[in-house]
C-alpha cells in the first residue's frame, strides 16, 4: 500500500520568511504532483513533476523531485499572505502498475503579517 | 469546456436512506476518482476506474459503490447512508499513464457537500 507523508501539517509562518514542505512517499513513483486548496473550495493543480530531479518554480513556489529518496518539498520564498493555504502532494504510481493517486493528508499553511 | 462537474453540490440524507452522486467530465480522460475529504485525514480514495466498464476499490470503499457505464461519468452510490459518511466528496479526472505523457495531473470537480443525520 502506498504511503504518502507530508510535513509539517501546519504551518505558521511570517510574512516575507521561507519554509520548505516535505512530501515522503513509499513506493516507485516517476510522478508526483502538488495541489493548493482554499477553504471551502476544490484543489486546484500548482506543479506536475515528472522525473527525478525535477524543478519548477511559479512565483514564490519551488517545487522538486528526488525519486531516489522518494521525497518531494515545496519551497516558499519571502512568504506573503496570499499564499495562505492547504497545500497536497499527490504521488501517482501508475508507473509501478498502480493506477490509484494516493494524497498526503495536506500542510496547511497560514502566512502571518 | 465544464471540465468535472459533481451533481449535486449539497445534500442532507436521513440515515438509511440512499443516493447517487454523479461525476462528469468533458475532457475525454481515461481515468476518474472518488475521494472523501475529512478533517485531518486529507483525501481518502474511495473507489477509480481507468476506463468504460472498469472499477476498482482504493483506500476507503466500505459502505459504497461506483459504476462507469459511460466514459465520461462516474457515479458513487451510497445504498444506506451512515453518519460516519458525512463528509465532502471530490471526483478527479485525468489522462491515462504514458510515459510520454507530461499533461498528467488530475482534474476535480468543485465537490459534494454531504451530511447524514
Amino acid at each position: 500500500e502506498l504511503k504518502v507523508e507530508q510535513n509539517p501539517l501546519f504551518l505558521s509562518m511570517q510574512e516575507g520568511k521561507n519554509y520548505t514542505i516535505y512530501c515522503n512517499y513509499s513506493t516507485t513513483s516517476d510522478r508526483l504532483y502538488w495541489y493548493r486548496q482554499d477553504p471551502g473550495k476544490s484543489l486546484e493543480s500548482l506543479f506536475v513533476l515528472l522525473s527525478n530531479g525535477a524543478v519548477k518554480q511559479e512565483g514564490r513556489l519551488m517545487a522538486s523531485l528526488d525519486t531516489k529518496a522518494r521525497l518531494s518539498t515545496l519551497h516558499i520564498t519571502a512568504a506573503v499572505h496570499d499564499l495562505s493555504a492547504t497545500y497536497f502532494c499527490a504521488v501517482d504510481a501508475s508507473g509501478a502498475g498502480s493506477y490509484q493517486l494516493t494524497f498526503g493528508k495536506g500542510t496547511k499553511l497560514s502566512v502571518i503579517p | 469546456n465544464a471540465g468535472v462537474t459533481q451533481t449535486p453540490k449539497f445534500r442532507v440524507l436521513k440515515t438509511g436512506q440512499s443516493m447517487t452522486l454523479l461525476c462528469a467530465q468533458d475532457m475525454n480522460h481515461e481515468y476518474m476518482y472518488w475521494y472523501r475529504q475529512d478533517p485531518g485525514m486529507g483525501l481518502r480514495l474511495i473507489h477509480y476506474s481507468v476506463g468504460e466498464g472498469t472499477t476498482a476499490k482504493g483506500e476507503v470503499p466500505d459502505g459504497y459503490n461506483v459504476s462507469r457505464l459511460k466514459k465520461q461519468n462516474f457515479l458513487l452510490g451510497l445504498e444506506s447512508a451512515a453518519p460516519s459518511q458525512t463528509s465532502v466528496y471530490f471526483c478527479a479526472s485525468k489522462e491515462y499513464y504514458s510515459r510520454d505523457r507530461s499533461n498528467t495531473e488530475a482534474f476535480f470537480g468543485q465537490g459534494t457537500r454531504l451530511t447524514v443525520v
